[in-house]
This record gives structure tokens, C-alpha cells and sequence, in this order.
């Protein structure tokens, strides 16, 4: 099936320590999201993808990095200058920038303690 | 700024009642409009979305949304509620030049039976 697998599910992770959430598709998709879901405040953009090797800042980038290395894969690192990292980060993916519809993955619930 | 407004957090109603979330956008004068629904701990998935033409949009699982670009509006309905449809839904637009998803901060809605 297609689709698109983020891992792990939960994530558990002492204070100033980076972790790494992976985030894979095969729908042969050009584009590549990863969203902030936080309580009463709806999903957030952190960084995007259209191609390859090329990724641009979203609205709250900062204390996170990505890459994306290859078309199927786009990890993003939450690193310890992140100042309130437990969240729920949703990745996502579409066929083209700004194409239609973006198919979401279930999420990795992040908690830093 | 660009913004998604969804003006009620929580909605109840009873099962087999009508349902009407509201949503105002910000963005564009011809948007792009989607509405999505998450399910707890889960990703989002679409119900339907608004690029032009009618301005009824028919979705998945009996839904429906009204364009009404006047009241700069997409209000989602649905005619009967069934308990399944507890969940979270999210309006979005697409803004950023088509860059990114801009969401608004969700509809809470429970399904008393």
C-alpha cells in the first residue's frame, strides 16, 4: 500500500539531547511537509521540501533541521536549542508543490523530560 | 497576516442531528480550501477541498462545504451526525505562494448518543 510512515509513534527523550523523527513515502511524491500539532493551536509548518536536496524554513523552523537526501525521505531533527519540543509532529507529503491534496502520516508524539 | 479562523473550539451534537463547522479565510481571492479530520493520536485525512467551480463541494462520508467567497467562508455540513464522526477538523488554505498548508486551530466535535 501507499502512503506515507512516520516512526516511532512515541518518542521519549531527555533535555538537551537532538532526536531524529523519520518520516517515508512511496507515493512517488515531489513535495514533503513537517507540522507542529499542538493543543488549540492547529498544525504549524516547520520546514517543507519541493525537490531533492532543497528544503526552505517554514513558520516556526527554528531548533529544528531536516534534509532530504533522497525523494522518499525527509527526517527532521528537533535539536536542544528547541526550546518546548513535546509535541505531536505530523509529516506530509504531495505530489507537487502546491498540488491538491497532502496525505498525512500518523504522527510521532514526541515528549522531552 | 494569513490566517484560518475556525471560531468554535468544541461543538456537541446528537447523533442524527445537522452539523455546520465554520471557517473564514484570509488569503486569497481565488483560495484553495480543504477540510481535513483527525481522529485521536492519528494523521489527517480529507474530507474535500475547493480549487473552483461550484461552490458546493461534495466530500467523503456525507460531507459537504459551501464556498461563499461574499463572507469570505468554506463552512463544512454534514445533514445527519453518526457517532464515527466524533473527531477533530481542521479548515486550511493554501498560502505561501502554494508553498504550505496554512491551518486553523481546529473544531472539537463530540456526538452525544
Amino acid at each position: 500500500d501507499g502512503g506515507i510512515t512516520q516512526s516511532p509513534k512515541y518518542l521519549f527523550r531527555k533535555e538537551g539531547q537532538n532526536v531524529t523523527l523519520s518520516c517515508e513515502q512511496n507515493l512517488n511524491h515531489d513535495a514533503m511537509y513537517w507540522y507542529r500539532q499542538d493543543p488549540g493551536q492547529g498544525l504549524r509548518l516547520i520546514y517543507y521540501s519541493q525537490i531533492v536536496n532543497d528544503f526552505q524554513k517554514g513558520d516556526i523552523a527554528e531548533g529544528y533541521s531536516v534534509s532530504r537526501e533522497k525523494k522518499e525521505s525527509f527526517p527532521l531533527t528537533v535539536t536542544s536549542a528547541q526550546k518546548n519540543p513535546t509535541a505531536f509532529y505530523l509529516c506530509a507529503s504531495s505530489l507537487y508543490r502546491g498540488n491538491t491534496e497532502a496525505f498525512f502520516g500518523q504522527g510521532t508524539r514526541l515528549t522531552v523530560v | 497576516a494569513q490566517s484560518v479562523t475556525q471560531p468554535d473550539i468544541h461543538i456537541t451534537v446528537s447523533e442524527g442531528a445537522s452539523l455546520e463547522l465554520r471557517c473564514n479565510y484570509s488569503y486569497g481571492a481565488t483560495p484553495y480550501l480543504f477540510w481535513y479530520v483527525q481522529s485521536p493520536g492519528q494523521g489527517l485525512q480529507l474530507l474535500l477541498k475547493y480549487f473552483s467551480g461550484d461552490t458546493l463541494v461534495q466530500g467523503i462520508k456525507g460531507f459537504e462545504a459551501e464556498f461563499k467567497r461574499s463572507q469570505s467562508s468554506f463552512n463544512l455540513r454534514k445533514p445527519s451526525v453518526h457517532w464515527s464522526d466524533a473527531a477533530e477538523y481542521f479548515c486550511a488554505e493554501l498560502t505561501g505562494g502554494g508553498n504550505k498548508l496554512t491551518f486553523g486551530t481546529g473544531t472539537q466535535l463530540k456526538v452525544e448518543l
